[in-house]
Order: C-alpha cells, then sequence, then structure tokens
C-alpha cells in the first residue's frame, strides 16, 4: 500500500508541451525529494525540498520547476518537453532516519 | 562530487545460492549508508539505514555491514530465493550534505529457480 503517489506512472508526449508530474505523499514527512534516472545509470537528485516554500535545486542541473505549497503535495513541471527529458521520474519522501519512501516513478518520453 | 560505487553491476545465481555485493564510498565525511531493494515495476524499498563503524543490520535472509574507516558495506542474502531477484540499491548521505543521498547505480540480482 503505497504512501506516496506519483501520477501518470506513463507518459509519452510531444516536443513543446508543458507537463507536470504530480507527487503527493500521506505521512505528513517534510522532507520531499526528485530524483532522475537514465537506464543503466544512478537515480540524480535534481530537486528537493524541507517543508513548505522551501525548494533546492539538487546535484544534476535539471530545466525542471518544482513547488512545495503543501507539506503533502511537490509536483514537477517541465514547461517545455524536449527528446532530451525522456527518462524516469523518482518522488521520495523522508521523515527522519528510517530512510526514504519512494514512489513508484514516472517514465516520461518525448518524441 | 561523491561516488558510489557498487559491484558487480548484475549477478546470476540458483535458488539456494547465498550471494554478497559491495558498496564502496568514499570514508571522508561519511554520515550515513542506505541500502535500497527496487523490484521491477515496483518502488524502492528501504532495507537498511546504517550509522555507525562495524553496524551489522539484518532483515530475514539478509544482512549488511559497514566499515566506515575503508569506506565498504556489503549486502549478503543467505539462500537466495527467486523472490530475491530486484536491484539493490545502495546511497550515502555525507556530512554536510543536507540530508541528501548520493546513490551507486546498483547490483541487478537474478535468481534462477
Amino acid at each position: 500500500e503505497a504512501d506516496i503517489y506519483q501520477t501518470p506512472r506513463y507518459l509519452v508526449i510531444g516536443t513543446g508541451k508543458k507537463i507536470t508530474l504530480e507527487c503527493s505523499q500521506t505521512m505528513g514527512h517534510d522532507k520531499m525529494y526528485w530524483y532522475q534516472q537514465d537506464p543503466g545509470m544512478e537515480l540524480h537528485l535534481i530537486h528537493y525540498s524541507y517543508g513548505v516554500n522551501s525548494t533546492e535545486k539538487g546535484d544534476l542541473s535539471s530545466e525542471s520547476t518544482v513547488s512545495r505549497i503543501r507539506t503533502e503535495h511537490f509536483p514537477l513541471t517541465l514547461e517545455s518537453a524536449r527528446p532530451s527529458h525522456t527518462s524516469q521520474y523518482l518522488c521520495a519522501s523522508s521523515g527522519g532516519i528510517g530512510g526514504y519512501t519512494f514512489g513508484s516513478g514516472t517514465r516520461l518520453t518525448v518524441v | 562530487i561523491l561516488n558510489v560505487e557498487q559491484s558487480p553491476q548484475s549477478l546470476h545465481v540458483q535458488e539456494g545460492d547465498s550471494t554478497n555485493f559491495t558498496c564502496s564510498f568514499p570514508s571522508s565525511n561519511f554520515y550515513a549508508l542506505h541500502w535500497y531493494r527496487w523490484e521491477t515495476a515496483k518502488s524502492p524499498e528501504a532495507l537498511f539505514v546504517m550509522t555507525l563503524n562495524g553496524d551489522e543490520k539484518k532483515k530475514g535472509r539478509i544482512s549488511a555491514t559497514l566499515n566506515t574507516k575503508e569506506g565498504y558495506s556489503y549486502l549478503y542474502i543467505k539462500g537466495s530465493q527467486p523472490e530475491d531477484s530486484a536491484t539493490y540499491l545502495c546511497a550515502v548521505i555525507t556530512q554536510g550534505g543536507s540530508e541528501k543521498l548520493v546513490f551507486g547505480k546498483g547490483t541487478k540480482l537474478t535468481v534462477n529457480p
């Protein structure tokens, strides 16, 4: 039973479209993260938030943006999708020392 | 940039075999190490969080050890079962790293019946 929800699971979209990947958690965690993973590569942190109205860029540069208006919601937006944005995007949250809780991921394909 | 190395990249074993794999990381500024198990089409699931040198953790047939002085952790699976087939991810947090996990590429384990 997932406590962190990502939608959509799969998305195929044309170049130039604006997209928003949704991530919601029901655990009341303050810390939330977005990771990007290309095939055969590591998960790379692209955005993180330590609470409402707090967002920071991660170690991997990304053209995406995020917002944190509510504790439970951490959406990621691409204003103009490009084929180079094709990847898997994973959302996670943490509430302490017990490890991260991950969503199921969104596989994005930009054609 | 922190570099977390995992080996081997992939591993095929027979049901009942015991196996282990390695995670290596820079020993300086170490804060914590996480192990995750990621089955296909599912979410990564936290297995262990380890912080102290010499830590040993166990969960059923899976156990892990940590050596922060030399910068490595081992994950062991005793009597592998087909349901253990997954990618096992190691991730490290450094002091001053703002609790951000840096992941290795993972070890993909396939257990044949």
